[in-house]
């Protein structure tokens, strides 16, 4: 009874660091999501995925990298993290696109 | 600007009073409006969802009502419980551009006993 399940919760990054965000669903949903949520303001999408083997540019895609090589994976990186970048990452998935989505719990990524 | 518009950013209220969220909305062509419950560190989870052609879409103690005309929806929450303290997040599903989804930057509700 998973659903999905994002790792870490929880990181702190000196500025410059990279790291990676693991997104995994056990849905079989075709569609996943990476969004930010910045206090103040509505969740905004980073980047997502159609289907295996597919990625696109959401809202804010600067400064980000997805990669979705399984059906069931959906992963971010940050190649050089920036303070700007710190916020609260969830990933989310769906079977049709953009309908009811499915979110992970979430993690807290600061950038110092 | 932002296209889905909540208010208020934040409420407190008693235990067992009733509540009422807003949501105005400039999307246009719209597709459906969802409202989702995020409580504290967690992912949104969908309460309703309704469709351009109704009015009104309750689960449990909660019932939404939409004004597709005027582009408004609000959230009634009834005999508030203490569970009910979260953020309540709009959400607006565009007809084109991809079904694109805005998000409303929600309103955070505080039930104290």
């Amino acid at each position: 009874n998973a659903g999905v399940t994002q790792t870490p919760k929880f990181r702190v990054l000196k500025t410059g660091q990279s790291m990676t965000l693991l997104c995994a669903q056990d849905m079989n949903h075709e569609y996943m999501y990476w969004y930010r949520q910045d206090p103040g303001m509505g969740l905004r999408l980073i980047h997502y995925s159609v289907g295996e083997g597919t990625t696109a540019k959401g809202e804010v895609p600067d400064g980000y990298n997805v990669s979705r090589l399984k059906k069931q994976n959906f992963l971010l990186g940050l190649e050089s993290a920036a303070p700007s970048q710190t916020s609260v990452y969830f990933c989310a998935s769906s079977n049709e696109m953009n309908t009811e989505a499915f979110f992970g719990q979430g993690t807290r990524l600061t950038v110092v | 600007k932002n296209q889905v518009e909540q208010s208020p950013q934040s409420l407190i209220i008693l235990e067992g009073k009733n509540c009422t969220l807003q949501c105005n909305y400039t999307v246009s062509p719209f597709s459906n409006l969802r409202w989702y419950k995020q409580d504290t560190g967690r992912g949104p989870v969908s309460l309703t969802i309704m469709t351009f052609s109704e009015n009104t879409k309750s689960n449990g103690r909660y019932t939404a009502t939409l004004d597709a005309d005027t582009k408004q929806s609000s959230l009634h929450i009834t005999a508030s419980q203490l569970s009910d303290s979260a953020s309540y997040i709009c959400v607006v599903r565009e007809r084109a551009n991809d079904y694109k989804l805005s998000f409303g930057a929600g309103t955070t509700v505080t039930v104290r006993a």
